[in-house]
């Protein structure tokens, strides 16, 4: 199938603790983003690469740190975790750096930081 | 600042009958509004994409509406279905600005009732 997958869909850690990520796309998109939903819904762009170049970092705090290995790839790995880091991470891609083509969007990340 | 307001919140109605979504708007310069539905436990799926030069479009019992003058959309939903439950996101990108980032709602939470 063609999507964007995104492991571990469910992920509950301590406090403290350093945890990744992954997300993978086989659309052939050639760029990959990072989103924070929270306890109300509301979507917030963290992170985008474009072929593997780092284009758009909002106002993040540097404990999360994206890797982008290759284009098809984008892994968000988070030092310290904190209570509030606490919500659903999206993965998705565009085809271009332009949002008018729309995202995909992966089935979510669920982490609780306890 | 850029900004979409939707409305109402929430809604409940009862499977068969039909309701309006609605999602107002300051992003500027305007480049096109998408409305997504995400289902609970999944990523948002694009439903409907509309231009400046678009009033009207229709993807099976989804009808998006926009007018660029006012800075107003809505989403018409037909003969409500229980699989219509669900958060509709409005999303407006911008056509210029360095990034592109899209601006999203807050979504409306729609649940059919049988």
């Amino acid at each position: 199938d063609t999507a964007v997958s995104q492991t571990p869909k469910y992920l509950v850690t301590q406090m403290g603790n350093d945890k990744s990520i992954k997300c993978e796309q086989n659309l052939g998109h050639d760029t990959m983003y990072w989103y924070k939903q929270d306890s109300k819904k509301f979507l917030k762009i963290m992170f985008s690469y474009n072929n593997k170049e780092l284009i758009i970092n909002e106002t993040v705090p540097n404990r999360f740190s994206p890797k982008s290995p290759d284009k098809a790839h984008l892994n968000l790995h988070i030092n310290s975790l904190e209570l509030g880091d606490s919500a659903v991470y999206f993965c998705a891609s565009s085809q271009g750096d332009r949002t008018n083509y729309g995202y995909t969007f992966g089935s979510g990340t669920r982490l609780t930081v306890v | 600042k850029n900004q979409v307001e939707q409305s109402p919140q929430s809604l409940i109605i009862l499977e068969g009958k039909n309701c309006t979504l609605q999602c107002n708007y300051t992003v500027s310069p305007f480049s096109n509004l998408r409305w997504y539905k995400q289902d609970t436990g999944r990523g948002p799926v694009s439903l409907t994409i509309m231009t400046f030069s678009e009033n009207t479009k229709s993807n099976g019992r989804y009808t998006a509406t926009l007018d660029a003058d006012t800075k107003q959309s809505s989403l018409h939903i037909t003969a409500s279905q229980l699989s219509d439950s669900a958060s509709y996101i409005c999303v407006v990108s911008p056509a210029s600005g360095g990034s592109y980032i899209p601006t999203f709602g807050r979504g409306t939470s729609l649940i059919v009732h049988p």
